[in-house]
């Protein structure tokens, strides 16, 4: 079983719809997570940071952390053409190493 | 403020050759990650530095190594490639061991 778990899709949506993605994990010493949006051939660019269970909003983009289910998720609204990429879960105990998910590829059709 | 860089961007090599990629820090950062990404899979932990000194290692066999410089710059080597080895690798570098990393734009090793 690895470590992180995430559908690797792909997921495609209308312009203007939610998206919604998530990871569960097996590790219950990861403690801090992470979403990182990657677009073809370019590298990982941090999207969202989160260390507690709860929700945290930036813009369009929210991320959820529910450490008793062991499970997080990203929800993008009004989703734009320019929204589509792969999209990285990624959480890490309080050391330096970086779990990450497969990847879930997402196309927001115009 | 300028991000983290590598070089080259794209590079192939044949099966037992040697190669040698680079990666700048971002600006302040003392930190650099390592990762490998095979096509449609998520980047795997190869080894991070920490002002030069090797901090952590993932579970890749010591042909892989690296090196820190003073400037906090960083080299991969890969030793004896095998086909397997064919991948982006992503360099992250961070403020410190622990903090968020941000990722350059990788390199894409080719190895027939």
């Amino acid at each position: 079983q690895k470590e992180v778990e995430q559908d690797p899709g792909p997921l495609s949506v209308p312009e203007g719809a939610i998206v919604s993605l998530n990871c569960t994990y097996s590790n219950s010493a990861f403690q801090y997570f992470m979403w990182y949006r990657q677009y073809s051939r370019k590298g990982p660019e941090l999207l969202m940071y989160t260390y507690s269970s709860g929700n945290k909003e930036d813009g369009r983009f929210t991320a959820q952390v529910d450490k008793s289910s062991k499970y997080i998720s990203l929800f993008i609204r009004d989703s734009q053409p320019s929204d589509s990429a792969t999209y990285l879960c990624a959480m890490r105990t309080n050391d330096y190493k970086l779990s990450f998910g497969a990847g879930t590829t997402v196309t927001v059709r115009a | 403020e300028t991000g983290v860089t590598q070089s080259p961007t794209h590079l192939i090599k044949t099966r037992g050759q040697q190669v040698t990629l680079r990666c700048s820090s971002q600006s302040g950062h003392n930190t650099v990650s390592w990762y490998q990404q095979a096509l449609g899979q998520g980047p795997q932990f190869i080894f991070q530095y920490y002002r030069e000194e090797e901090n952590g290692r993932g579970n890749f066999p010591p042909r892989f190594s690296g090196l820190q410089f003073p400037n906090y710059s960083s080299e991969l080597n890969v030793n004896a490639l095998e086909l397997d080895d064919s991948a982006l690798y992503l360099c992250a570098s961070s403020p410190g061991g622990a903090d968020t990393q941000y990722f350059g734009p990788g390199t894409r090793l080719t190895v027939l």
